[in-house]
């Protein structure tokens, strides 16, 4: 169980153009789920939390009019890169967490595989 | 704020135990995560750890002091495979309780 999913797993774009990233929970509905970038030999960099039905909430110096987060259902979140430069190529990595499971950890996040993007 | 502090990097021998330490600082606290990163892939989750004291599974253990704001990872019988990042991260109470991580240790194993 607790199955996310990353779509597309890499993607190579002009830059100018726009990328959009799913991220679904396959066996759980998410309510809370997370976007993460990631730089070579870097930690994750948390980007912003989703929540189903409301406004991504951005971490500080993330452009929420760049990075366009969408999250309409329990188990599906998008993140769509506005007019991507090079700077942009990175590891986006989603995730999500599952406040209801059942004796399980609420704080616990799982995690989707990854979108790498390139952008040239 | 938050601060989570970890080693940049470790090489140990294979078959060999090693403990990577971690340090935080958080707003509230709800929890402490270890987690696994292989190159390329998204982080395999390892332990959690609320209470004081070891968690242990399998080759790997986990330890936590919340008084001293303090976490450490053993893993034991080291195999080439375990080298990887490692990363430190804790769950607060702000924001949704997001989870903020560390910058990770690289285990380097060699034979």
């Amino acid at each position: 169980g607790a199955v996310v999913s990353q779509h597309p797993s890499w993607v190579i774009c002009k830059s100018g153009t726009s990328v959009k990233i799913e991220c679904r929970s396959l066996d759980f509905q998410a309510t809370t789920m997370f976007w993460y970038r990631q730089f070579p030999k870097q930690s994750l960099m948390l980007m912003a939390t989703s929540n189903e039905g409301s406004k991504a909430t951005y971490e500080q110096g993330v452009e929420k009019d760049k990075f366009l987060i969408n999250h309409a259902s329990l188990t599906l979140s998008t993140l769509t890169v506005t007019s991507a430069h090079p700077e942009d190529s990175s590891f986006y990595i989603c995730s999500a967490r599952d406040m209801a499971v059942a004796g399980g950890n609420p704080y616990e996040q799982y995690f989707g595989p990854g979108t790498r993007l390139t952008v040239t | 704020g938050q601060n989570i502090d970890q080693p940049t990097e470790m090489t140990a021998t294979e078959g060999a135990i090693v403990q990577i330490n971690c340090t935080y600082q958080t707003s509230g606290f709800n929890g402490l995560f270890w987690y696994q990163q292989h190159a390329g892939e998204a982080p395999t989750f390892l332990s959690y750890n609320v209470l004081d004291g070891l968690e242990e599974k399998g080759r790997f253990s986990s330890f936590l002091s919340r008084s001293k704001g303090y976490s450490y990872l053993l893993l034991k019988e080291l195999q080439m495979k375990d080298s990887a990042s490692y990363l430190c991260a804790v769950s607060g109470n702000t924001g949704g309780f997001k989870t903020i991580f560390g910058a990770g240790t690289r285990l380097f194993v060699k034979a």
